[in-house]
């Protein structure tokens, strides 16, 4: 079982405030880290997938890194809207064709 | 193109009893997993169906089991029901192209299961 890890584990920010998060995970046996984000009553959204060290992936307002060797993602987010509050989750996938899921960081942008 | 829908949304059920729930998987999609989120918790990988074979299991028990159906449809089953079973229940849907760890999962919105 995988030990992920995510912080911090909840924030607030003023609207406007860019902010940014981290998923630690085993750098041994990398496969994919996925990033979900996931607003109360609806369902998890997938935002990114990533494979390479050094990866750099960008969707509107929000971006991700990723270091296989030293096992992290960090997400950002630029000029964080209150549309933007949700709990961000990262999942490593691996060969064993599941997801392991950190706890992850619970968002609140205040307007 | 119909996303993951889950039914139902809520159940009520009492300790000893068995409750099953189910998940229509996306358009195009062959291969639904199963995840339970504990209060605090990020969601639990239960078990995985492809072209209605089990492909991969989290650590369960086996009064927890699963069928998917021709449609690609799925139940989720628990026997025995405990308190600690109270939890949201996910299922997610992929495309099944074989490179499972890079498939992105497009999830349900979830069966929230209270066990009195």
């Amino acid at each position: 079982i995988l030990n992920v890890e995510q912080s911090p584990q909840s924030l607030h920010v003023q609207e406007g405030d860019s902010t940014n998060f981290t998923c630690s995970f085993p750098s041994s046996n990398f496969y994919a880290l996925h990033w979900y984000r996931w607003e109360t009553a609806k369902s998890p959204e997938a935002l990114f997938v990533m494979t390479l060290n050094g990866d750099e992936k960008k969707k509107g307002r929000i971006s991700a890194t990723l270091n296989t060797k030293e096992g992290y993602s960090y997400l950002y987010i630029k000029g964080s809207q209150p549309e933007d509050s949700a709990t961000y989750l990262c999942a490593p996938g691996g060969s064993a064709r599941q997801l392991t899921f950190g706890s992850g960081t619970q968002l609140t942008v205040l307007p | 193109e119909t996303g993951v829908t889950q039914s139902p949304t809520h159940l009520i059920k009492t300790r000893g009893q068995q409750v099953t729930l189910r998940c229509s998987s996306q358009s195009g999609h062959n291969t639904v997993s199963w995840y339970q989120q504990a209060l605090g918790q990020g969601p639990q990988f239960i078990f995985q169906y492809y072209r209605e074979e089990e492909n991969g299991r989290g650590n369960f028990p086996p009064r927890f089991s699963g069928l998917q159906f021709p449609n690609y449809s799925s139940e989720l089953n628990v026997n025995a029901l405990e308190l600690d079973d109270s939890a949201l229940y996910l299922c997610a849907s992929s495309s099944g192209q074989g490179r499972t760890y890079q498939e992105t999962q497009y999830f349900g919105p979830g069966t929230r299961l209270l066990v009195l």
